[in-house]
């Protein structure tokens, strides 16, 4: 199985700043086959990027995604209040699909 | 509105026996794959079955497999995931997922929490 992991563990951040997410893969993904979602209490998983770079419909474009092969990077341009929740990467490129164990973005 | 919802969790003993449903809505369930994904408290989201749209493709994890089955009712626009031999560590919140033309995970539903315990 791919193993993916994600840094840091927590961020802690103001609003109007930047935020950038990491995530690397244990083998190369395939065809870029990985995406981020946001996750909220209570809430459903939102996909926000797949294709490693593709913002969902719907999706602000201060939301977006890089990388290739084992690396992997969500950035946040400048953070909402709407935006501190925490973050999953995902590779669906092989089976079985894994996620990483998730960032947080909470407020400083 | 397009939407997943799913329904059926609730507390049940270890060993025993639970199903899930997932009623789709507001698309044409039959033209998607789908999966069952979960997310125990305090922990991640981990995969736990798909199913291709016309049914004829599954799969499920390890750590669920010949214990979990996954089906879907295309008349019904709903998934289910049969679950038996249920076990403390099955306790998790389970969304339905459905899975999108370039095969990410592009509609989730609010999910149905199974507590397992004695």
């Amino acid at each position: 199985d791919i193993v993916l992991t994600q840094f840091p563990g927590t961020l802690s951040l103001s609003p109007g700043e930047k935020a950038t997410l990491s995530c690397r893969a244990s083998q190369s993904v395939t065809s870029a086959y990985l995406a981020w979602y946001q996750k909220k209490p209570g809430q459903a998983p939102r996909l926000l990027i797949y294709g490693a770079a593709t913002r969902a419909t719907g999706i602000p474009d201060r939301f977006s995604g890089t990388g290739s092969g084992t690396d992997f990077t969500l950035t946040i341009s400048k953070l909402e209040s709407e935006d501190f929740a925490v973050y999953y990467c995902h590779q669906y490129g092989k089976s079985p699909p894994t996620f990483g164990p998730g960032t947080g973005v909470d407020i400083k | 509105q397009v939407n997943m919802v799913e329904s059926g969790g609730g507390v049940v003993q270890p060993g025993r026996s639970l199903r899930l449903s997932c009623v789709a809505s507001g698309f044409t369930f039959s033209n998607y794959d789908a999966h069952w994904v979960r997310q125990a408290p305090g922990k991640g989201l981990e995969w736990v079955a798909k199913i291709s749209y016309d049914g004829a493709y599954k799969s499920h994890a390890d750590s669920v497999k010949g214990r979990f089955s996954i089906s879907r009712d295309d008349s019904k626009s709903t998934l289910y995931l049969q679950m038996n031999s249920l076990r403390i560590d099955d306790t998790a919140e389970y969304y339905c997922a459905r899975e999108g033309l370039v095969r990410e995970f592009d509609l989730w539903g609010q999910g149905t929490l199974v507590t397992v315990s004695s």
